[in-house]
C-alpha cells in the first residue's frame, strides 16, 4: 500500500469548512483513498473513500487531484463534534491485508 | 444492528494476572481485527481473522498474547501473564467479505468497537 503524508495538526473555526490535505504521491492505479476519523476515546470511524472522481456523502466531500497524488477531505461546516484525528489511508479496495493507520491529522474545531 | 460489541470497557488488573478481552463482530461480517492503541505507537494491528481462521498474527507482540475465534460471532484476546507495558486501548473491528452487499461502500470499510481500556498495575 502506498504511503501517505498528513500535517500533524490543524485548527478550524466552528461553522467554517475544514480542509484536510493528504499526499500520496506513490499511489498506484488500483488503489483507493480512504478516510477514517477517531474521536477521543472512541474507535475509528469510516468517513469516505474514492478512486479518482470526487465523492460526497452525508459526512464529507473528498477531492482527489487529477494526477491522484494528493487529496483533500472537506468537512463543509465543521462543528465542535468534528474535533478528532483524521487518517488518510491508501490501499486496494479488495485487498486482503488490513488497514494501516499512520499518525493522522489532529483537527481541533474552535468555537 | 448494535455494531461491534466489546467487553469489558475498562479493565484494571495487576501484573502477572490473566486478562481476557471479548468481541462480538457485526453479524454477517467475514473479517475480524484486533488492534492496540498507545500514545507512543499509535494504532497497531495485532491479528486478524477471515471466516474464523487466523490469517496474520505477525502483530502479536509475544507469546503472552493469544487470540481465538471459536465461531463467527465471538472472539477473545487473552494476555497471560499481563505486564504494565500491555496497558493500552484494545479495539476490535469487523468488515464484510469481498463479495458482500456492502460493496457500494467499499469492502475495506471497517467497523470498530468502542474499545477496552486496559490498565496493568
Amino acid at each position: 500500500d502506498a504511503k501517505t503524508t498528513q500535517p500533524p495538526s490543524m485548527d478550524c473555526a466552528e461553522g467554517r469548512a475544514a480542509n484536510l490535505p493528504c499526499n500520496h504521491s506513490t499511489i498506484s492505479g488500483n488503489e483507493y483513498v480512504y478516510w477514517y476519523r477517531q474521536i477521543h476515546s472512541q474507535g475509528p470511524q469510516y468517513i469516505i473513500h474514492g478512486l479518482k472522481n470526487n465523492e460526497t456523502n452525508e459526512m464529507a466531500s473528498l477531492i482527489i487531484t487529477e494526477d491522484r497524488k494528493s487529496s483533500t477531505l472537506i468537512l463543509p461546516h465543521a462543528t465542535l463534534r468534528d474535533t478528532a484525528v483524521y487518517y488518510c489511508i491508501v490501499r486496494v479496495a479488495t485487498g486482503n491485508t488490513p488497514l494501516v493507520f499512520g499518525k493522522g491529522t489532529r483537527l481541533s474545531v474552535i468555537a | 444492528d448494535a455494531g461491534v460489541i466489546q467487553s469489558p470497557r475498562h479493565e484494571v488488573t495487576e501484573m502477572g494476572q490473566e486478562v481476557t478481552l471479548r468481541c462480538k463482530p457485526i453479524s454477517g461480517h467475514d473479517y475480524l481485527f484486533w488492534y492496540r492503541q498507545t500514545m507512543m505507537r499509535g494504532l497497531e494491528l495485532l491479528i486478524y481473522f477471515n471466516n474464523n481462521v487466523p490469517i496474520d498474527d505477525s502483530g502479536m507482540p509475544e507469546d503472552r498474547f493469544s487470540a481465538k475465534m471459536p465461531n463467527a460471532s465471538f472472539s477473545t484476546l487473552k494476555i497471560q501473564p499481563s505486564e504494565p507495558r500491555d496497558s493500552a486501548v484494545y479495539f476490535c473491528a469487523s468488515r464484510p467479505g469481498r463479495y458482500s452487499l456492502a460493496k457500494k461502500k467499499g469492502t475495506d470499510t471497517q467497523y470498530f468497537g468502542p474499545g477496552t481500556r486496559l490498565t496493568v498495575l
